[in-house]
């Protein structure tokens, strides 16, 4: 099993531009998340998925969208790419809370974007 | 809202014993979660506590007081390769029946010879 996987690792932008991040995971988890990493910041959630096409708004969402087509993948879009979007990005998954009751996030490697 | 407080650096030589604490305010606690991120790495589970008292897991123990709002972690005989951050995180009840994890912003330990 490959686990969380997330497309690419490295990309920079300039300001205005758009792109798509990628996320896989093959462990037939019902939720996923996008999450950003800021020094010094922790982790904050962007968006989240309960399901296949399902999405729902975390703490930071403005200038992110997010679809959730298959169950396996989870992508994250910048329309408009801004210098404050430069940070490390995870890709996550879990189980559903509700059906079982282990509360682990299975991280992917990140995605380091810089916007310039 | 929801906050979470951890110290932001521990410093600790190998084979010492090391505790990180973690306060948090949430409504809807469902329960406190610890990972472990190594520079450059992704975040790993290492514990959850939904219940009152200790965990534990080889070297690591994790501990939960629900009346106080407070956890914390502790790792014994330290190696060095355990110098990484490490993140509480609350998993609480938000609206439309969903949970979720809050992170608090990391303790960095530095394990010393």
């Amino acid at each position: 099993n490959a686990g969380v996987t997330q497309t690419p690792k490295f990309r920079v932008l300039k300001t205005g531009q758009s792109m798509t991040l990628l996320c896989a995971q093959d462990m037939n988890h019902e939720y996923m998340y996008w999450y950003r990493q800021d020094p010094g910041m922790g982790l904050r959630l962007i968006h989240y998925s309960v399901g296949e096409g399902t999405t729902a708004k975390g703490e930071v969402p403005d200038g992110y969208n997010v679809s959730r087509l298959k169950k396996q993948n989870f992508l994250l879009g910048l329309e408009s790419a801004a210098p404050s979007q430069t940070s490390v990005y995870f890709c996550a998954s879990s189980y559903s809370p509700w059906t079982d009751g282990r509360p682990e996030q299975f991280f992917g490697p990140g995605t380091r974007l810089t916007v310039l | 809202g929801q906050s979470l407080e951890q110290p932001s650096e521990v410093t600790a030589v190998e084979g010492a014993i090391v505790q990180i604490n973690c306060t948090y305010q949430t409504s809807g606690f469902y329960g406190l979660s610890w990972y472990q991120q190594h520079d450059g790495g992704a975040p790993t589970f290492l514990s959850y506590n939904a219940l009152d008292g200790l965990e534990e897991t080889g070297r690591f123990s994790s501990f939960l007081s629900r009346s106080d709002s407070y956890g914390y972690l502790l790792l014994q005989e330290l190696q060095m390769k355990d110098s990484a951050s490490y993140f509480c995180a609350v998993r609480a009840l938000f609206s439309g029946g969903y949970n979720k994890l809050i992170f608090g912003a990391g303790t960095r330990l530095a394990v010393h010879p």
